[in-house]
């Protein structure tokens, strides 16, 4: 089955530090990939999508230069936040589109939790 | 205006047959309705989606009323694991990553 795997689950980082995260999609053709933020109150941002052919797309208030994405294949992606401070604490989510077959079902890793101290 | 309206908790006890209604009075002839469920320190796991009618798979099953404004996530016999938040997301499917709106969805608490 469709499975998307995140590393690490948590992180703790000092804050104007930077953590980069990892997100792997398994059994599947993830034609794409998109990254959100579940903050502490439980509400989600969408961070950034890409698309296959397409370059990556930041949403308002998301920024590549603080959050870098690199995308080698859509079966792998990883996002870096920068000098991370307390705003940025949260669950950040990948989720990956299974592109082929019947389904256009969006599956999301476990997340990898990021606690700025 | 919110694109579904689900209620803000539900509570059930293990084996019963739980139902978790979800209103989307605008939604497109596009667009379809998908169900995720989420517990504490984990991402959303997809459960089912459907246009019309009935879906069900070996997790649950979704009913679509005629006029697809209201759908129900149903849950046979359920246990302490399926306490979780469920969200109800309504999106055009060719746009499903990106274009997924979660709500404060419904939060079922399952006692022994």
């Amino acid at each position: 089955g469709a499975l998307v795997y995140q590393y690490p689950r948590r992180t703790i980082c000092k804050s104007g530090t930077s953590m980069r995260m990892e997100c792997q999609a398994v059994g599947f053709q993830a034609t794409s990939v998109a990254w959100y933020r579940q903050s502490p109150q439980k509400t989600f941002e969408l961070i950034a999508l890409s698309t296959v052919n397409s370059a990556i797309k930041y949403e308002q208030n998301f920024t590549q230069e603080k959050f870098p994405i690199s995308h080698p294949n859509l079966s792998f992606s990883s996002m870096t936040v920068l000098n991370a401070y307390l705003e940025d604490r949260g669950l950040y989510l990948c989720g990956a589109r299974e592109g082929t077959g019947a389904g256009n079902t969006l599956y999301f890793g476990e997340g990898s939790r990021l606690i700025v101290v | 205006l919110a694109k579904t309206t689900q209620p803000p908790s539900m509570e059930a006890y293990e084996g019963q047959e739980v139902n978790v209604s979800c209103s989307h009075t605008n939604i497109a002839t596009s667009e379809y309705i998908y169900w995720y469920r989420q517990v504490p320190h984990q991402g959303p796991q997809f459960i089912i989606q459907g246009y019309k009618d009935y879906v069900v798979n070996e997790v649950a099953s979704l009913f679509i009323s005629a006029d697809r404004k209201l759908s129900t996530l149903s849950l046979p016999w359920v246990s302490l694991r399926d306490a979780a938040v469920y969200y109800c997301i309504v999106t055009d499917r060719a746009q499903v990553v990106g274009q997924l709106t979660f709500g404060r969805g419904t939060r079922l608490q399952v006692y022994a």
